[in-house]
């Protein structure tokens, strides 16, 4: 089982639609959690933070369910330069480094908001 | 300016040759990061540093090898290359190895034929 599981997609909506994206994860001794976004041939910048309590940054709103050990991204109105693919990032502590921490990467979800 | 610079952004090379690859942060973290982006655009962690130090060494083979001559800066080097080394290479740096967010670099694309 991998230890960050999201949907590849891909999701094509239209421009104003609302799009959910889901994440698992398998290492219940995670403590912090993130969703970055990838545009093609960039590098992965930070979306968001994800906290316990969820948290919401303009159209953007994240969840986290630590019982499920769940986490969800909202995208409400999706805007063209809302293409991309987003990542969600599981900060855990690797069986192989002792008590060194390491940020867990996704496979990605894309996205393409079409016109 | 730029947080992490990575240094060369494209890298094309034949298969047996041993290729550097180049990475500075200029935003005083302590801990530096080398992951690789496969062509399934995949992000997996292959080493950390934090303050000069090796905590992280995940299963790659012995023919990377990181190099950290001080905080700032974090170089990998690559012997041998072979077919299956081509990829993105990602340097990134965060301000500790706890619970931060995580800068990158824009990539170095390796390509080895």
């Amino acid at each position: 089982r991998k230890e960050v599981e999201q949907d590849p997609g891909p999701f094509n909506v239209p421009e104003g639609a609302t799009v959910a994206f889901n994440c698992t994860y398998s290492n219940s001794a995670s403590q912090s959690f993130f969703w970055y976004r990838q545009d093609c041939r960039k590098e992965p910048k930070l979306l968001m933070s994800v906290y316990s309590s969820g948290n919401e940054d303009g159209r953007f709103t994240a969840q986290l369910n630590r019982a499920s050990q769940y986490i969800s991204l909202l995208i409400r109105d999706s805007k063209l330069s809302d293409s991309a693919t987003y990542l969600c990032v599981v900060n855990t502590i690797p069986i192989s480094s002792g008590s060194a921490r390491q940020l867990t990467f996704g496979s990605g979800t894309q996205l393409t908001v079409l016109p | 300016d730029t947080a992490v610079s990575q240094t060369p952004k494209y890298l094309v090379t034949q298969m047996g040759n041993d290729k550097s690859i180049k990475c500075e942060q200029n935003l005083g973290h302590d801990t530096m990061y080398w992951y690789k982006q496969d062509s399934k655009k995949f992000l997996k962690i292959m080493f950390s540093y934090n303050n000069k130090e090796l905590i992280i060494n995940e299963t790659v083979p012995n023919r990377f090898s990181p190099k950290s001559p001080d905080k700032a800066h974090l170089n990998l080097h690559i012997n041998s290359l072979e077919l299956g080394d081509s990829a993105v290479y990602f340097c990134a740096s965060s301000q500790d190895r706890l619970n931060t967010e995580a800068f990158f670099g824009q990539g170095t694309r390796l390509t080895v034929v």
